[in-house]
């Protein structure tokens, strides 16, 4: 069983959508942080979260802490969206990386 | 704008030959990290810093070896590339309290 889990594996969508990725975590960890990977294959922070919520455009990213748990809203869904969504927990300084989440919106 | 920088972006080199990945950043951060990631997996960490003249090897067994003597460079260096080698490479970078930098990886293709 992988210390951080990730579901789904692959996403589809229509424009417009209201997306919804979950990762689970049974380490201890710091901080969640939620990534994304582009066919081109560099990684873009998006959020960093250790308690609450936060949200940055169309996105918002919560976490509970209780119950190890995050998620990682896409509101309004557009094709540009279409990425690799990866969760990490930070443990000691090192990433603990989920699976990713494959996601593909479809005008 | 990056503020992490890789080198070269795509490589294809013939086997045997001695390669450098350059990374480079620009925000001071004390740490820095090197992962590879082959298509459509996940990333695994292979290097790590926590600063001038620290090194650590990672998760991920390498053949590969890093240097860093300097805080905003920490490049990696194959001595004798092999096809098994071929993979992308990213590097990243972070602080305290601060959340994790990319770079935009290098495609490594060994021939």
């Amino acid at each position: 069983k992988n210390e951080v889990e990730q579901s789904p594996q692959n996403l589809t969508a229509q424009e417009g959508e209201f997306i919804t990725i979950n990762c689970s975590y049974s380490v201890g960890i710091s901080a969640l942080h939620w990534l994304q990977q582009h066919p081109g294959g560099g990684i873009v922070s998006l959020f960093m979260l250790s308690s609450g919520k936060k949200k940055h455009g169309r996105l918002i990213a919560t976490i509970n802490i209780q119950e190890k748990h995050s998620s990682l809203h896409i509101t309004a869904s557009h094709p540009r969206d279409s990425a690799v969504y990866i969760c990490a927990g930070r443990n000691t300084d090192k990433l603990i990386f989920g699976t990713g989440t494959r996601l593909q919106v479809f005008p | 704008e990056a503020d992490i920088y890789q080198t070269p972006r795509y490589l294809v080199i013939g086997t045997g030959k001695k390669i450098t990945l350059e990374c480079s950043q620009t925000m001071g951060h004390d740490k820095m990290y090197w992962y590879q990631q082959d298509p459509g997996m996940e990333l695994h960490l292979i290097h790590y810093s926590y600063g001038v003249n620290s090194t650590e090897k990672g998760d991920l067994s390498s053949e590969s070896t890093v240097s860093r003597i300097r805080t905003e460079h920490f490049p990696l260096t194959l001595e004798s590339a092999r096809p098994s080698h071929t993979s992308q490479y990213l590097c990243a970078s972070s602080a305290a309290n601060y959340g994790y930098t990319f770079g935009s990886g290098t495609r490594l293709t060994v021939v």
